[in-house]
């Protein structure tokens, strides 16, 4: 496909389970960001990637969570002993560069759900 | 005050009127603009983006920068019950420049 794909589209999951969430750029996108929509919140960032390399975590909501990226391509967003709070809709966008001039393409999201 | 600032509305219009979207940014050094369309339960849709001051068009869509008052807004002629949607303004600010930082978005609702 043509757009950035995330997977799975939905997962529920019991407290204090690890999840993890993938996602698939734009074929030739260098860059890669996580974002989070929870329920009545506006868009919020976690990180972003310059090929493999994460530069900044401080978006990161806590050291439950990590994100890592391989062969410059596909990331994964892992969550550990998730909490309640995490309950939102992880969205992946990537562009063509990092340059701040890039627009950012978002994928469909993953709604998490725990339980 | 919030980094992006937009009027949350509803912002309701009828078919073939044209719908302003403002936005509003604290960073006098933000460097890019951004306007996303999320229908509901959906992901944002980049609709259209504005580096310079003036006016960017596209179609139905005008983007409108004014960097001295540090506005930005999106006027959208003839709209459409398809145009109904929350309307997201992002901002690169000069502080993070690699990171979209997103107003609350405007829930714009077109009349048959």
């Amino acid at each position: 496909g043509a757009g950035v794909s995330q997977s799975p589209s939905n997962k529920v999951t019991e407290k204090g389970k690890d999840v993890e969430l993938r996602c698939d750029p734009i074929s030739g996108h260098t860059a890669l960001y996580w974002y989070r929509q929870s329920l009545g919140q506006g868009l919020e960032f976690l990180i972003y990637f310059q090929g493999n390399s994460a530069p900044d975590k401080s978006g990161l909501p806590s050291d439950r969570f990590s994100a890592e990226r391989t062969g410059g391509s596909v990331s994964t967003l892992t969550i550990q002993r998730t909490q309640q709070e995490d309950s939102a809709v992880y969205l992946c966008a990537s562009s063509f560069s990092i340059l701040s001039n890039q627009p950012q393409h978002f994928g469909d999201g993953t709604r998490l759900s725990i339980l | 005050q919030k980094e992006v600032e937009q009027n949350s509305g509803p912002l309701s219009v009828p078919e073939g009127a044209i719908a302003s979207l403002n936005c509003t940014y604290s960073d006098r050094g933000s460097q890019s603009f951004f306007w996303y369309r999320q229908y509901s339960g959906k992901s944002p849709e980049l609709i259209m983006f504005i580096y310079s001051n003036g006016d960017k068009e596209d179609g139905r869509f005008t983007a409108q920068l004014n960097k001295a008052s540090q506005y930005v807004s999106l006027l959208i002629r003839d709209s459409q019950p398809s145009d109904s949607a929350t309307y997201l303004c992002a901002v690169t600010l000069s502080g993070s420049a690699r990171q979209l930082t997103f107003g609350s978005g405007t829930q714009l609702t077109v009349l048959p």
